[in-house]
């Protein structure tokens, strides 16, 4: 079945830029029936919705954090990527990644649906 | 601040039902049908228990259920259970801008 592996630096120093990869097993990242995204979240704190990626390349965003964030994606690995901008303290989170369903609506076209499987997440740690 | 509203906490004793409630807005929830609920156990990965408002993916119990009123979603467990307690977030698709919320997260207690 489909898994997937969160790897990367578990400390990054305060103004640097935080790097994850998400490793996708059991199943083909070049699917047209999904989106793969990025969720965090903070010691104690909620879920916060980072970005998705289409296999094409196609990103999407969080508004308040879209000048920081670079989503990519290798689809000869069977990869996608995070890259967070001038972290700080506050960028200390639990980083999920996730396969986001791509609901289709003959009339109005795709949205983004429900993380439906989700990575055992890595822990980072922004401190200098 | 979450875009999404959600009780910090519900509790119940075992058997009982209890509703979770999630509020967003006319850009979100109230015009959308792609509500979805995760259950966190602590220091785990979120589970997907409710997609589509009312959808329950395969393996998860029927006492799971998600309706949605206006610009409110809800989500109900019956007959509660000892295994039932963790943390539950709504999410919603948001628009061509803003693209996915989250709620804030609510604390089930089991009693």
């Amino acid at each position: 079945q489909l898994q997937l592996q969160e790897s990367g630096p578990g400390l990054v120093k305060p103004s640097e830029t935080l790097s994850l990869t998400c490793t996708v097993s059991g199943g083909s990242i070049s699917s047209s029936s999904y989106y793969w995204g990025w969720i965090r979240q903070p010691p104690g704190k909620g879920l916060e919705w980072i970005g998705s990626i289409y296999y094409s390349g196609s990103t999407y965003y969080n508004p308040s954090l879209k000048s920081r964030v670079t989503i990519s994606v290798d689809t000869s690995k069977n990869q996608f990527s995070l890259k967070l901008s001038s972290v700080t303290a506050a960028d200390t989170a639990v980083y999920y990644c996730a396969r986001q369903g791509r609901y289709y609506d003959i009339l109005t076209g795709y949205y983004k649906n429900a993380f439906d499987i989700w990575g055992q997440g890595t822990m980072v740690t922004v401190s200098s | 601040q979450s875009a999404l509203t959600q009780p910090a906490s519900v509790s119940g004793s075992p058997g009982q039902s209890i509703t979770i409630s999630c509020t967003g807005t006319s850009s979100d929830v109230g015009s959308y049908n792609l509500v979805s609920w995760y259950q966190q156990h602590p220091g785990k990965a979120p589970k997907l228990m409710i997609y589509e408002v009312s959808k329950r993916p395969s393996g998860v119990s029927n006492r799971f259920s998600g309706s949605k009123s206006g610009n409110t979603a809800s989500l109900t467990i019956s007959g509660l259970q000892a295994e039932d307690e963790a943390d539950y977030y709504c999410c919603s698709y948001a628009g061509s801008s803003t693209w996915v919320v989250f709620g804030g997260g609510t604390k089930l207690t089991v009693l």
